[in-house]
């Protein structure tokens, strides 16, 4: 079965500074992989995904994560955080598309991140 | 705009009571499901559904009832409701086809029994 974890429920990080929120994932096959960011009281919000290609996927918002197959894990980055940043964020990980018709995402529990100005 | 619409935003109901929360979506996707959100726990899946008339159980499906009729439409049903089912609940949906599975959320319906 896939499962996804988030080892950091809270991350905080200074206005102006590179921010990372972890992932890892556990999946037979190659993953599908996807960020999400929910601002409160909102909907989760799609930032970017990754299912083949360049390792570096560059999504909204300027944010980037870099997929590492040998140590299973989809970091979300950016270079320099902004207070508008601050909201949660969930990884998400799926099997291969098998033909199936399922499209099931397994997500995380979410990292709430907090820029601090 | 297109995209996934829920109803109703709040809802507080006594328990015992049931309901119906809606979700429609106006992108033709093919894919529909079901989640909660509690804190602490993420995003767990109570059902989905692969087209209309086809639907099957997530993670926590106990309590709840869904029906896919049409490709636009996917309510979600509390059957008798308990205070273990105050929550938020998401609606989201999917494109088909390989690679697809961006979801679309819709905002949300925040439900509290008492």
């Amino acid at each position: 079965a896939q499962s996804v974890a988030q080892p950091e429920d809270q991350v905080n990080v200074a206005e102006g500074n590179p921010l990372t929120v972890k992932c890892t994932y556990s999946v037979s096959g190659n993953p599908y992989l996807f960020w999400y960011v929910q601002y409160p009281n909102r909907g989760l919000q799609f930032l970017l995904k990754y299912i083949t290609g360049d390792n570096l996927v560059k999504g909204s918002y300027g944010f980037e994560a870099e997929f590492n197959k040998s140590q299973t894990s989809f970091h979300l980055k950016k270079p320099s955080a902004l207070v508008s940043d601050s909201a949660l964020y969930f990884c998400a990980v799926r099997e291969p598309y098998s033909g199936a018709g399922s499209y099931q995402l397994t997500f995380g529990k979410g990292t709430k991140l907090s820029v601090i100005p | 705009n297109a995209g996934v619409t829920q109803t109703p935003k709040f809802q507080v109901l006594k328990t015992g009571q049931s309901m119906t929360l809606q979700c429609a979506q106006d992108m033709n996707h093919e894919y529909m499901s079901w989640y909660r959100q509690d804190p602490g726990m993420g995003l767990r899946l109570i059902h989905y559904s692969v087209g209309a008339g086809i639907t099957d159980q997530g993670e926590v499906p106990n309590g709840y009832n869904v029906s896919r009729s049409t490709t636009e439409d996917f309510p979600l049903r509390l059957l008798s409701a308990a205070p273990s089912q105050t929550s938020v609940y998401f609606c989201a949906s999917s494109p088909p086809g390989l690679g697809a599975g961006g979801y679309t959320f819709g905002s949300g319906t925040r439900l509290t029994v008492v």
